[in-house]
């Protein structure tokens, strides 16, 4: 699976729209985007994924570049209960184990 | 969510005594992990399945091993704790297999210690 690169920590105002980079040049075709979060001492939450196409849900929404190589996931309204370690996974659309790798992901203080 | 939970929620145990850590879904999904997670480390794979009685390794499999008799439940087995399995363990469900499918979905966590 491709490696992902985010930034460690990010602040974002209450009430403003959180926008989370990801970078995963090395992305093959079949390989989706996932995004998980964790607030402290919770299991991982699952936030959204998609392949190419951009996608949105009651959560979250995420916006994959025309050539896959970068994404963002929006948190379009933040509030202080959005504070969480923002995971960017890349996984192949062909494993048959599903699993996840996860990395350091980005801190995310929402503040207000 | 799934319906996943697990215990014990936290446990004590003294060094060298075996623990077994359970993971129960009510949500029918084929695939089941379990994960530790570390200060400085984040979230490793232990073990993985991916059927009944279809077990494979992860990232951090020494001194771990795992069992399931039935999709429902996901145990798994420390043979004799050391202190460097004092962690918190989180079991997730999924039933990703080929496609895109929402999930996997993580359990609370089994906070261990051992002394």
């Amino acid at each position: 699976d491709a490696k992902t690169t985010q930034p460690p920590s990010m602040d974002c105002a209450e009430g403003r729209a959180a926008n989370l980079p990801c970078n995963h040049s090395t992305i093959s075709g079949n390989e989706y985007v996932y995004w998980y979060r964790q607030i402290h001492s919770q299991g991982p939450q699952y936030i959204i994924h998609g392949l190419k196409n951009n996608e949105t849900n009651e959560m979250a929404s995420l916006i994959i570049t025309e050539d896959r190589k970068s994404s963002t996931l929006i948190l379009p309204h933040a509030t202080l209960r959005d504070t969480a370690v923002y995971y960017c996974i890349v996984r192949s659309a062909t494993s048959n184990t599903g699993k996840l790798i996860f990395g350091q992901g980005t801190t995310l203080q929402v503040k207000p | 969510d799934a319906g996943i939970t697990q215990s014990p929620r936290h446990k004590v145990t003294e060094t060298g005594t075996p623990v077994t850590l359970r993971c129960h879904q009510t949500e029918n999904h084929r695939y089941m992990y379990w994960y530790r997670q570390d200060p400085g480390h984040g979230l490793r794979l232990i073990h993985y399945s991916y059927g009944v009685k279809d077990t494979d390794k992860g990232e951090v499999s020494d001194g771990y091993s795992v069992s399931r008799s039935k999709t429902e439940d996901f145990l798994l087995t420390l043979e004799s704790a050391t202190s460097s399995q004092t962690s918190v363990y989180f079991c997730a469900t999924g039933s990703i297999g080929t496609g895109s499918l929402s999930g996997p979905y993580f359990g609370p966590g089994t906070r261990l210690t051992v002394t």
